[in-house]
């Protein structure tokens, strides 16, 4: 069974700071990693979608990365601002059943 | 595209009475997906749907759960009778089609508290 996890559970940084945010998976039988962003209250957010066969990918100020054989994918946000401030989610989709399984994500909250 | 609709927004109802939740996917997306969250188990896969045939089930935590996609752009969520432990935000989701190109597209989630 697939098991997703992020850490830190939690992450404060001062504006300007870059923000790094990983995600680690158990399985490396997947057809892609996706990054999703939730503010409180609301819905989930497609930031990047990484596909198996692909070691990143950018836009703007994120780019994500991808290690397969590791089973990591890490998230950076160059130039952090207020706005940034979020919960960030990993979710890994498994080649077997179509699953998409989801870490318990990161709550990031950047300091003016 | 208007992305995948989810109704009601908010839903606030008595113990033991019946919930129906509503999604409409996005066109031409083979797959829908109906997930829960909650504080303490974060997002939980309940069901999926392709073409509009149940797929997997097993995350449906009991009988008083049910699920239906009657046709490609309809799907409902129904708790029958509910309990306040049903309390959460479920979202519905859609893709096009399996495979590594193809990411899951959000709803913005029904908030079902359940008194």
């Amino acid at each position: 069974k697939q098991e997703v996890t992020q850490i830190p559970a939690a992450l404060s940084v001062p504006e300007g700071e870059n923000l790094v945010l990983n995600c680690s998976f158990t399985d490396s039988a997947i057809y892609n990693l996706q990054w999703f962003r939730q503010d409180p209250g609301k819905g989930l957010t497609s930031l990047l979608l990484i596909q198996s066969s692909q070691r990143e990918q950018t836009s703007g100020r994120l780019n994500a990365s991808l290690d397969k054989s590791s089973g990591r994918s890490t998230l950076y946000i160059a130039a952090s601002q207020p706005g940034d401030s979020a919960t960030y989610l990993c979710a890994v989709l498994g080649a077997a059943g179509n699953k998409l399984t989801f870490g318990g994500g990161t709550r990031v909250l950047v300091k003016p | 595209d208007a992305g995948v609709i989810q109704s009601p927004r908010h839903e606030v109802t008595e113990m033991g009475q019946e919930v129906t939740l509503r999604c409409k996917p996005i066109s031409g997306h083979d797959y829908l997906f109906w997930y829960r969250q909650t504080m303490m188990r974060g997002l939980e896969l309940l069901i999926y749907f392709n073409n509009n045939v149940p797929i997997d089930d097993s995350g449906m935590p009991e009988d008083r759960f049910s699920a239906k996609m009657p046709n490609a752009s309809f799907s409902t969520l129904k708790i029958q009778p509910s309990e306040p432990r049903d309390s959460a935000v479920y979202f519905c989701a859609s893709s096009p089609r399996q495979g590594e190109r193809y990411g899951y597209t959000f709803g913005s989630g029904t908030r079902l508290t359940v008194v």
